[in-house]
């Protein structure tokens, strides 16, 4: 099992739509939990962080399930501006990040 | 726009040169990370310095020798490269206990 799992998509969503990805980590002794996006041909750029309580960012929305081991972005009204890849990043040890392999928007007119 | 820099931005080398990459940041950070991503993946941690001491190596060949000369700077050098050792090397830095990362734009490398 891979140490940290998302779902490839492509998501294909409409502006104005609601979409949300989700990721599984394996290690549960985990302490840290982050989203980054990622555009084509560019460096990953810190979204946000995710605690347990769940954190909001304007449109953006992250939670965090350490029962189950999940992990979920809700993004909201998307813009054309929001296609890009969303990482899930796991603290997996001190200073030491695991990236899932990123989930694909595509957000049309 | 981004505050750490990464030369050169693009490298081609054959498998018997040696080159180096090079990272600086001035943001006060003393962690500094080498990640290398290929195409279509996530990136992969290689290295990992806190305050200029390696602390995690990811049981990288030894053809990828880092090393961290002052609180600033982070330097990968490449020795006797294979193809698929072609990548994207993205070099990132945080607060030591903060894993927040800020990366630089990469250096898109080819070895022929």
């Amino acid at each position: 099992r891979k140490e940290v799992e998302q779902d490839p998509g492509p998501f294909n969503v409409p502006e104005g739509a609601t979409v949300a990805f989700n990721c599984t980590y394996s290690n549960s002794a985990s302490q840290s939990f982050f989203w980054y996006r990622q555009d084509c041909r560019k460096e990953p750029k810190l979204l946000m962080s995710v605690y347990s309580s769940g954190n909001e960012d304007g449109r953006f929305t992250a939670q965090l399930n350490r029962a189950s081991q999940y992990i979920s972005l809700l993004i909201r009204d998307s813009k054309l501006s929001d296609s890009a890849t969303y990482l899930c990043v796991v603290g997996v040890g001190f200073q030491k990040l695991v990236f899932g392999t990123g989930t694909r928007l595509l957000v049309s007119p | 726009d981004t505050e750490v820099t990464q030369t050169p931005k693009h490298l081609v080398m054959g498998m018997t040169n040696k080159k180096s990459l090079k990272c600086e940041q001035h943001m006060g950070h003393r962690a500094m990370y080498w990640y290398k991503q290929k195409a279509k993946k996530p990136p992969e941690l290689m290295f990992v310095y806190s305050y200029e001491k390696l602390s995690i190596n990811e049981s990288v060949p030894s053809r990828f020798s880092p090393e961290c000369p002052n609180s600033s700077l982070l330097n990968l050098h490449l020795h006797a490269l294979q193809p698929e050792d072609s990548a994207l090397y993205l070099c990132a830095s945080s607060q030591v206990g903060d894993e927040k990362l800020f990366f630089g734009s990469g250096t898109q490398l080819s070895v022929l």
